[in-house]
């Protein structure tokens, strides 16, 4: 099984608003990311987990804050967002973290629709 | 630098027709590459990988890869088109330098299947 799961599917919310994506997997993977899609354009890396640790933040803004509570769970929290962040919000996972082991293809879920009002 | 660059933005075809979807890549090193699928509305699924053993990848729904490192290709093909194909589809390979953990994403190709 390569599942990973993503709630919600859909978010809207104003730009004083704070929420929360969540993304899970139970495959054991000790790699978990957060992608950014916008329409028509191929994801784009924001965060990389490696063993509950943050090891890529790839210059995100501090609207955006990761949390790995666990192993199994990846947190985005949003806060103050602007409407350009609308966007579709990806989590991945992967057996190895990305820098070590052959197990680095990555799974992806599918998604949280993401609308800044 | 890596790059990965795929050659056709839309591609259209009739249904029961073979499909090939482009893909040319740069890289230093033995790539790993892969093809992700993504419909509509709808997070991204993995087709298939290369990651140097044979040169023909077989992936799911019936379509394969054949990595040629001559040509640096690594072409997307399906027999026989089915509706159910349409979809965006993106060629990935994995970055070995630069912000490790990276995949490096074409732009990808819209395939349309038409009646």
């Amino acid at each position: 099984d390569t599942e990973v799961t993503q709630t919600p599917k859909h978010l809207v919310m104003g730009m004083t608003n704070k929420k929360s994506l969540k993304c899970e997997q139970h495959m054991g993977h000790r790699a978990m990311y957060w992608y950014k899609q916008k329409a028509k354009k191929p994801p784009e890396l924001m965060f990389v987990y490696s063993y509950e640790k943050l090891s890529i933040n790839e210059s995100v803004p501090s609207r955006f804050s990761p949390e790995c509570p666990n192993s199994s769970l990846l947190n985005l929290h949003l806060h103050a967002l602007q409407p350009e962040d609308s966007a579709l919000y990806l989590c991945a996972s992967s057996q190895d973290p990305p820098t070590s082991g052959e197990g680095k293809t990555q799974y992806f879920g599918p998604g949280t629709r993401l609308l800044v009002l | 630098a890596q790059s990965v660059t795929q050659l056709d933005s839309h591609v259209s075809v009739s249904e029961g027709t073979p499909v090939l979807l482009r893909c040319n890549y740069s890289s230093s090193y033995s790539p790993s590459l892969f093809w992700y699928v993504q419909h509509p509305n709808k997070g991204l699924q993995l087709l298939l990988k290369y990651t140097s053993a044979a040169t023909l990848v077989k992936g799911i729904n019936g379509f394969e890869a054949e990595f040629k490192k001559s040509e640096t290709s690594f072409h997307l093909t399906k027999p026989s088109a089915h509706m159910s194909d349409a979809a965006e589809y993106f060629c990935v390979a994995r970055n070995y330098g630069g912000s490790q953990g990276n995949l490096i994403f074409g732009k990808g190709t819209k395939l349309s299947v038409k009646p």
